[in-house]
């Protein structure tokens, strides 16, 4: 498994302002996810992100609103910009060690947008 | 793409029963079938998962079973206790993970 943390765990942010989730994974990883959990739903996955190139993005999500780093091969960050109140959702980021490896989960962001 | 369903959004047993929850999917592609539990106020965690040339994978009191015919897996929880209480997701993967709707679990001491 993956010891995984993400900071901050919850937050309460004004809309029209920006919230950076960090990502931290305690070995070296080759893909790192973000996902979104709205309250009572699934997750829906946002973008995957390798070390060394530009995250890809799922249909509905793009970079300009997720910005995301991923300087190297333990630790990214997911940028929610410019929120509304329909961002209010847990963030969570997961990796994967391998092809077809299962997939390991952070602790979640909850953030709420006023 | 992938679609996956859950059933049921929500099963309510008494403690020491047995629980099951089903998930179908479509692509016939997908051959990795994993299953999280997620507890309140926390990220999903992996508690069994089954691959495509399996048909039956046991641990403990949990186990997953897996009939690529007919595109659907079970997860079978056997006596229950109050802390099996949670959300539980199904997921199939081929490329990507595909997550069912999620099954809310209460186990009723």
């Amino acid at each position: 498994s993956a010891v995984i943390s993400q900071k901050p765990s919850r937050d309460i942010c004004q809309r029209g302002t920006s919230l950076t989730i960090q990502c931290q994974v305690d070995s070296q990883v080759t893909m790192m996810f973000w996902y979104r959990q709205q309250p009572g739903q699934s997750l829906t996955l946002i973008a995957t992100a390798n070390q060394g190139s530009e995250a890809t993005y799922e249909s509905g999500f793009v970079i300009d609103k997720f910005p995301i780093s991923r300087p190297n091969l333990t630790f990214s960050t997911l940028t929610v910009s410019n929120m509304s109140p329909e961002d209010s959702s847990i963030y969570l980021c997961s990796v994967d060690r391998g092809s077809l490896d299962t997939q390991y989960f952070g602790p979640g962001t909850r953030l709420t947008v006023l | 793409g992938e679609n996956v369903e859950q059933h049921p959004s929500t099963l309510s047993v008494q403690e020491g029963d047995s629980a099951v929850i089903k998930c179908t999917y479509s692509d016939s592609a997908s051959n990795y079938f994993p299953w999280y539990k997620q507890e309140l106020g926390k990220g999903p965690q992996l508690i069994i998962d089954i691959r495509s040339n399996v048909g039956e994978k046991k641990d403990q009191r949990i186990a997953v079973t897996l009939n690529k015919t007919a595109k659907h897996f079970s997860l079978h929880i056997t006596e229950t206790q109050p802390e099996d209480s949670a959300v539980y997701f199904c997921a199939a993967a081929g490329n990507q993970f595909y997550f069912g709707t999620g099954t809310s679990l209460t186990v009723i001491p």
